[in-house]
């Protein structure tokens, strides 16, 4: 079975603090991806990755990095909390499999509230 | 138009009931797509893959139709369990889904 886990299930922290969101997969995937889900506007990609430190932007990358330093791991980065990055944050992986998309699996969630 | 797009319900329907949803997709060029479920507060996961011809598990139909860019989902004998929001998921010829909104289904005693 995939497992994909998230470092934490829910996070509290004030609007300036940096936060760091921490995926692992242990199913040798190439592609992970971050979401954010919200009410009404369900879920949007913020990055995703190819490889090990390839990324690229997904539909609202503002206010996020990420970085993959090791093929089990990607980690979203708020620099800078705000309270409109208060969400549910969904790490998932896939293979990569040529032109065909595979399926993706995702994490528990993170679910984070910036006061 | 949205790349992809799902009535949001609820579809509330009785136990034993037939309840069908659809999917619309604005890429004809999309290539691979997906029915998840996701439960309240919880993650989404993958309930089936939808294949040209057609894919049947149990209870569950999903069909494609390229011509009218949809795909369906149909559940036949709804179960109290069946209660969830239905997510479909769509490639655009990427590494990446494209994700509707979701249908909340209901179903009551």
């Amino acid at each position: 079975d995939v497992k994909v886990t998230q470092s934490s299930r829910y996070l509290v922290k004030r609007t300036g603090e940096k936060v760091f969101l921490e995926c692992v997969q242990d199913m040798d995937h190439e592609n992970m991806f971050w979401y954010r889900q919200d009410p009404g506007l369900g879920l949007r990609l913020i990055y995703f990755s190819y490889d090990v430190k390839m990324k690229e932007k997904g539909d609202i990358p503002e206010g996020y990095s990420v970085s993959r330093e090791k093929k089990e791991r990607f980690s979203l980065i708020l620099e800078s909390a705000s309270t409109n990055q208060t969400s549910m944050y969904l790490c998932a992986s896939s293979f990569s499999s040529g032109s065909m998309t595979d399926t993706q699996y995702f994490g528990p969630g993170t679910r984070l509230t910036v006061l | 138009r949205k790349e992809v797009e799902q009535d949001p319900g609820p579809f509330n329907v009785p136990e034993g009931a037939t309840v069908a949803f659809n999917c619309t997709y604005s890429n004809s060029a999309s290539q691979s797509f997906f029915w998840y479920r996701q439960d309240c507060r919880k993650e989404p996961k993958l309930l089936m893959s939808v294949y040209s011809s057609g894919n049947e598990d149990g209870r569950f139909t999903a069909q494609l139709n390229r011509a009218s860019q949809y795909i369906s989902l149909l559940i036949r004998d709804s179960k109290l369990s069946d209660s969830a929001t239905y997510l479909c998921a769509v490639n655009m010829n990427t590494d990446k889904l494209i994700f509707g909104t979701g249908t909340r289904l209901q179903v009551f005693p």
